[in-house]
């Protein structure tokens, strides 16, 4: 069973705008990282939040996190063509001790 | 490029048949998961193993096993498929047995017909 649900689905902006994905899960978490994947490709690990942060910046990526609506949004700034790919959330319990991925926003950067 | 690998890239055969899926972690990762991706079940998490034993289990069917070997490669075997085994079959590998970052190869997609 899936913890995250992402949203939008699918995402469809300009290069050159942000582009905002949101990561909503039911169970409490010690990390929640974000994810790439171009189409058909590996995942390609962008970000790990903890339990106790807020906030964290990577480039051109930001990350928030709000425990208590057991909530995350995923800031790509800036945005360009080569952003085109699909995004996954994951959270990490120890209590499941296990990463479970979400849905996924399929995001697509035209130039 | 990860640093895992995964072989083969393709793979297609029939239905009832088995076959063996392998992946290298990265230098030093001693935590090596797979993952299977299908369109209507998304990622699933199958297996967890860790420095040679396993560790974790998810969604893997009794017709799926795995195992990691002394020197830390993993195979996953998949027996009596079946069409809807059909999917890309990701490994990842971690340092560590938790909630560390997992570095993803680049998959195996199965086909079967």
């Amino acid at each position: 069973s899936q913890q995250g649900e992402e949203d939008p689905q699918a995402l469809s902006i300009q290069e050159g705008e942000n582009a905002t994905m949101n990561c909503s899960y039911k169970t409490s978490i010690n990390n929640l990282q974000w994810y790439r994947q171009n189409s058909g490709r590996g995942l390609v690990h962008l970000i790990l939040i903890r339990s106790n942060e807020r906030e964290k910046h990577s480039g051109r990526l930001r990350v928030t996190l709000d425990t208590s609506k057991k909530s995350s949004s995923l800031l790509i700034t800036a945005s360009r063509a080569a952003d085109t790919a699909s995004y996954f959330c994951a959270t990490y319990s120890y209590n499941t001790d296990k990463l479970i991925f979400g849905t996924g926003t399929r995001l697509q950067v035209f130039p | 490029d990860s640093g895992v690998t995964q072989t083969p890239k393709h793979l297609i055969t029939a239905t009832g048949q088995r076959v063996t899926l392998r992946c290298s972690p990265r230098s030093g990762d001693l935590s090596v998961y797979w993952y299977q991706q299908s369109l209507d079940q998304g990622l699933q998490f199958l297996i967890q193993y860790y420095n040679g034993e396993e560790r974790a289990k998810g969604n893997i069917l009794e017709r799926f096993s795995a195992q990691q070997f002394p020197d830390l490669h993993s195979e996953l075997n998949l027996s009596s498929l079946e069409l809807g085994d059909s999917a890309l079959y990701f490994c990842a590998s971690s340092r560590g047995q938790g909630p560390d970052t997992q570095y993803f190869g680049p998959g195996t997609r199965l086909t079967v017909l």
